[in-house]
């Protein structure tokens, strides 16, 4: 079974400038989470959907950052424009809708904000 | 606010003893409890998962649970250079909303 698949893996931007992250889940996943880790702390949830539907983004910069899983299965995360405290890595995560709701999380994608 | 609050360490333990790593957690409905391993430069591996009071264990792994307490913990039993990394404690509410909460991580070193 293949895992939860993220691009690009690593992106280096200026400030004000946009970018965008992409994940595919493990197939069958209706849940998908995306969590910024910064250096030395614990991932945060940014925003977690099931299916197409957005179930939590309360902590999502809604000014700057959106998101979208149009079709239910992959989907984008933008930030627009970026801040230098937006380095960090960006994790997306899959779980089934049924059992014990374990989540799995894909390679990462490093951003750096300059 | 939810909070998870683990120990940073490092914490170091000589190769085949028993690593133990503690975490407390603040919000009383959290129902599952999971223990990720994270190797320098990885993303979160799930290795444990709790959500009943008790001991579950899993091969060199034992998580422990005491929801009364709010704590909950793992342990590693014949410590190996490979389980060095850090290990993220993460608790959740259950229900539909339930994105994890993740505490900052212990560092944990083996010695060969």
């Amino acid at each position: 079974e293949a895992g939860v698949a993220q691009s690009p893996r690593y992106k280096i931007i200026e400030k004000r400038q946009s970018v965008a992250f992409w994940c595919n889940p493990i197939s069958g996943h209706a849940t998908l989470y995306w969590y910024q880790q910064i250096l030395g702390q614990g991932p945060k949830l940014l925003i977690q959907f099931q299916n197409n539907g957005v179930v939590d983004d309360s902590q999502l910069p809604k000014d700057r950052f959106s998101a979208e899983r149009l079709k239910g299965v992959d989907s984008t995360l933008k930030i627009q424009p970026a801040k230098l405290e937006d380095s960090a890595v960006y994790l997306c995560a899959s779980s089934s809708s049924t059992g014990a709701h374990e989540q799995y999380f894909g390679p990462g994608t490093r951003l750096t904000v300059t | 606010q939810k909070e998870v609050e683990q120990n940073s360490g490092p914490l170091s333990v000589p190769e085949g003893a028993i690593a133990s790593l503690n975490c407390t957690y603040s919000d009383r409905v959290s129902q599952s409890f999971f223990w990720y391993r994270q190797y320098s430069g990885k993303s979160p591996e799930l290795i444990m998962s709790i959500y009943s009071n008790g001991d579950k264990e899993d091969g060199r792994f034992t998580a422990q649970l005491n929801k009364a307490s709010q704590y909950v913990s793992l342990l590693i039993r014949d410590s190996q250079p490979s389980d060095s990394a850090t290990y993220l404690c993460a608790v959740n509410s259950g229900g539909g909303a339930d994105g994890l909460t993740f505490g900052k991580g212990t560092h944990l070193i083996i010695q060969p």
